[in-house]
């Protein structure tokens, strides 16, 4: 399976920061990365697709760049509704995985 | 579009789990069907997914041979089987619509599955 490392495990910020979530994959995936947002009790909610595709609905400040191995979702100014885990995912294998997963707290 | 699954289940070690997942608000056979699990307090894990219009199927090596995805299209229902349960396989299991580049796009509520004798 292609494992995806994903960093920092957990980050502290504050409102109206910018943070930037890593993610890197064990072989060369393309463009095939996802990123989800995850709150406590809720299922997961689709941000970016393709790497730097928002999703519709999704607000502007979430940024997905990378290609190749490594990408990265970057939130710029953070809202009180931000506050979340955050998951990348691949797809360039049927066979799908999630990174380890980025708590971003107050 | 939604994607409503069924109750909470509590099941003994060893015994099998049939979670259900119906679809509405778009064309049932168009997308595949995700099923992913999350572990108290753990990340995502991703089952298989199904081909509604096909009925074919594709596992997650891990649980191959533990896990049956099938799909009723009349009722555009897809189900999920768990067999021979163990409390490592506690967890909440999700359904989700295939979108693009194969992501998750739009998620069922979850389905809490306890295992304990």
């Amino acid at each position: 399976d292609i494992q995806m490392t994903q960093s920092p495990s957990s980050v502290s910020a504050s409102l109206g920061d910018r943070v930037m979530i890593s993610c890197r994959a064990s072989q060369t995936i393309d463009n095939s990365v996802n990123w989800y947002q995850q709150k406590p009790g809720k299922a997961p909610k689709l941000l970016i697709y393709g790497a730097t595709n928002l999703q519709s609905g999704v607000p502007s400040g979430f940024f997905g760049s990378g290609s190749g191995t490594d990408f990265a979702l970057t939130i710029t100014n953070l809202q009180p509704e931000d506050f979340a885990t955050y998951y990348c995912q691949q797809t360039y294998s049927i066979s799908q995985t999630f990174g380890q997963g980025t708590k971003v707290e107050i | 579009v939604h994607l409503v699954q069924s109750g909470a289940e509590m099941k003994k070690p060893g015994a099998s789990v049939k979670v259900s997942c119906k679809s509405s608000g778009y064309t049932f056979s168009d997308y595949y069907v995700h099923w992913v699990r999350q572990a108290p307090g753990q990340g995502l894990e991703w089952l298989g997914r199904i081909d509604p219009k096909s009925g074919g199927t594709n596992y997650a090596q891990k649980f191959q041979g533990r896990v049956t995805m099938t799909r009723d299209t009349p009722t555009t229902t897809t189900y999920m089987e768990l067999s021979r349960l163990g409390s490592d396989d506690a967890a909440v299991y999700y359904c989700a619509k295939s979108g693009s580049h194969d992501s998750s796009d739009y998620w069922g509520q979850g389905t809490l599955v306890t295992v304990s004798s």
